[in-house]
């Protein structure tokens, strides 16, 4: 079975730039999490959509920062512009939803902004 | 603010031995709680589950939980070298979110 599906694995430039990250979760999950992991802050919820609503973006830094889920296969997470303190490993996860489902996480993408 | 609370370690245990990892949690309606692995520079990776006290059982991990005391631990029989990695305890709280702690690096020395 495929897991979530991030990418790009990498992804390297220079501040001031738009960075565009994607995400397919698994099929059939109705829950997708957005996760930034820093070694200073540690593992940190972005946002969250259920059936493709966003239902929590408390979690998102700055107004820089937004999130799409156009359907069940497919998010974004966009940076505009891009700053060095965004540099971060970004995962996302999916779930079924119930409190009893755990999330299963992408590879991540790796961002370095210069 | 839900709180999520492990130690960092390093924790050192020879081959063989048993690794007894500890979170506890602020979020008296915490409903679910989760054992990840993260080995570095990879994606955190379920391993345990666990919903009502007592302990749970799967292969060479056992989870603990202690709803009363808000306490849950993973224990790992007959460790490994491979088992180094981060252990990440995550929470599901009284809504919907998991918070995870910040991780405890677990090292077993051949």
């Amino acid at each position: 079975d495929a897991g979530v599906i991030q990418s790009p694995r990498h992804e390297v430039t220079e501040m001031g730039q738009e960075v565009t990250l994607r995400c397919k979760p698994i099929s059939g999950h109705n829950s997708l999490f957005w996760y930034r992991q820093t070694m200073m802050r540690g593992l940190e919820l972005l946002i969250y959509f259920n059936n493709n609503v966003p239902i929590d973006d408390s979690g998102m830094p700055e107004d820089r920062f937004s999130a799409k889920m156009p359907n069940a296969s497919f998010s974004t997470l966009k940076i505009q512009p891009s700053e060095p303190r965004d540099s971060a490993v970004y995962f996302c996860a999916s779930s079924w939803e119930g409190a009893d489902q755990p999330q299963h996480f992408g590879d991540g993408t790796r961002l370095s902004i210069l | 603010q839900k709180e999520v609370e492990q130690n960092s370690g390093p924790l050192s245990v020879p081959e063989g031995a048993i690794a007894s990892l500890n979170c506890t949690y602020s979020d008296r309606g915490s409903q679910s709680f989760f054992w990840y692995r993260q080995y570095s520079g990879k994606s955190p990776e379920l391993i345990m589950s666990i919903y009502s006290n007592g302990d749970k059982e799967d292969g060479r991990f056992t989870a603990q939980l202690n709803k009363a005391s808000q306490y849950v631990s993973l224990l790992i029989r007959d460790s490994q070298p491979s088992d180094s990695a981060t252990y990440l305890c995550a929470v599901r709280d009284s809504s919907y979110k998991l918070i995870f702690g910040s991780g405890t690096r677990l090292l077993v020395r051949p």
